[in-house]
């Protein structure tokens, strides 16, 4: 069974640019969330997808957005790019209660 | 009442020791408890869980240990190896809600 993907693997971006990264959730899982993990810290949640329909956002800005096609993949925007949106960003499908991380989007806003 | 405090922010344990992890959380909903754990340029995954039905879950070295009085939950490793250096996350999410509610995680390292 395939895991989470994503891509891409490295994003590097300037300051004022937009970034858009994708997430491919394991088959049958119908949630997918968006996390954002700077270096060495912790997980911030980010936003919680599910049946295609936005169930949860955490504390970020509206530059922060996205959006769950009918086949649960996921695409995460981040518009007007700022220096302190540096950070791997992970996402996680599930059914239930467990989460399955794919390997990361690390991001670099220079 | 949303969030799970995760103690310590890093450890340092002897290779053999005992490596232990503690969570406390507010919300009396909170029903599932997991643990994760990662390692560097990976995503997290799942270690072990445990449902407040059960006081202890041990699969292999590692065990969770549920007060649900004190509204605790810990990760314990016994006989700790280098390759155990990882960060540790413990979560918790309620009844009907899968979002996790996650602490802040433990960077552990393993010394030979």
């Amino acid at each position: 069974e395939a895991g989470v993907t994503q891509s891409p693997t490295h994003l590097i971006k300037t300051r004022g640019q937009q970034a858009t990264l994708r997430c491919s959730p394991i088959s049958g899982h119908t949630s997918v969330y968006w996390y954002q993990q700077a270096l060495g810290l912790g997980l911030q949640f980010l936003l919680w997808y599910d049946e295609g329909e936005e169930r949860n956002r955490g504390n970020f800005p509206p530059r922060f957005s996205g959006r769950q096609f009918p086949n649960y993949s996921s695409e995460l925007n981040v518009n007007a790019l700022e220096l302190e949106d540096s950070a791997l960003y992970l996402c996680a499908s599930s059914n239930y209660n467990e989460q399955f991380f794919g390997p990361g989007t690390r991001l670099t806003v220079l | 009442q949303q969030q799970v405090k995760q103690s310590p922010q890093s450890l340092i344990v002897q290779k053999g020791g005992i490596s232990i992890i503690n969570c406390a959380y507010e919300n009396t909903a909170f029903d599932y408890f997991p643990w994760y754990q990662q390692f560097p340029g990976k995503g997290p995954a799942l270690l072990i869980a445990i449902r407040p039905d059960v006081s202890e879950k041990k699969e292999g070295r590692f065990t969770i240990s549920f007060n649900k009085s004190a509204k605790q939950f810990s990760l314990h490793i016994m006989d700790s190896q280098p390759g155990d250096s990882a960060t540790y996350f413990c979560a918790a999410s309620r009844v009907g809600n899968y979002q996790l509610i996650w602490g802040a995680g433990t960077k552990l390292i393993i010394k030979p």
